[in-house]
């Protein structure tokens, strides 16, 4: 049973930076084709894509946000960490990280509930 | 980034009935070296995370009922409910992985009547 599992503040000032982390279970990111991706929400707005962790360690990071964040790994705890440099209240949304397999990709096949992080002084 | 368009933006549906939800790409989502066209489609509904649906333009997920059907080709997609259903509310979102980065429609929020 494969499950995610979104943690962190709920509420960050301008500028400061943003910490949340994804603790799964029942897989394993030493797993060839495995990928754990980070989305985010802004309320009543679309899904925008962030940033994807492999097996492999490589990382992809979406270019309008490359400057801005940061995914690290801790394999032994079945965590990946995104880090989020100066926020801005536009960046306020409900963000979710999710798995993937892509050595027969079924899609984002799982998800976590989402943390709403709001960005506000 | 490949923009994708989505219509309508909202759906009213009586249960029983079919309903599709179009949406376009920017670009096509054929790759000519594998043959597979990167389309997926997720519903979140209310109050929940995104669900998969469709994969790969047409390859439901586990669990999905055979109601639901992905299809189309090059950039004009389209997803069918043959008969929907009062869970079948929330909105649905197609996703491109053809170019880097995956990008989403604006959702197609459907309710019913």
């Amino acid at each position: 049973q494969i499950t995610l599992k979104e943690s962190g503040p709920t509420l960050v000032k301008p500028t400061q930076t943003l910490t949340l982390t994804c603790t799964f279970s029942g897989f394993s990111l030493a797993t060839t084709g495995v990928g754990v991706g980070w989305l985010r929400q802004p309320p009543g707005k679309a899904l925008e894509w962030l940033a994807i962790l492999y097996w492999d360690d490589d990382k992809r990071y979406s270019p309008s946000l490359e400057n801005r964040v940061t995914l690290t790994t801790d394999t032994s705890r079945n965590q990946v960490v995104l880090t989020m440099t100066n926020m801005d209240p536009v960046d306020t949304a409900t963000y979710y990280c999710t798995h993937s397999d892509y050595t027969n990709y079924e899609g984002l096949d799982y998800w976590g509930q989402g943390a709403l992080v709001t960005v506000s002084s | 980034d490949i923009v994708m368009t989505q219509s309508p933006v909202s759906l009213p549906v009586t249960p029983g009935e079919p309903a599709s939800i179009s949406c376009r790409s920017s670009q096509s989502l054929f790759d000519s070296d594998d043959g597979n066209t990167y389309l997926d489609w997720y519903l979140q509904k209310p109050g929940q995370s995104p669900q998969l649906l469709i994969y790969t333009l047409s390859s439901r997920a586990s669990g999905v009922p055979d109601r639901f059907s992905g299809g189309g080709s090059g950039t004009d997609f389209t997803l069918r409910i043959t008969r929907v259903e009062a869970d079948d509310v929330g909105t649905y979102y197609c996703m491109q992985r053809r170019k880097f980065p995956p990008t989403f429609g604006q959702g197609t929020k459907v309710e019913i009547k």
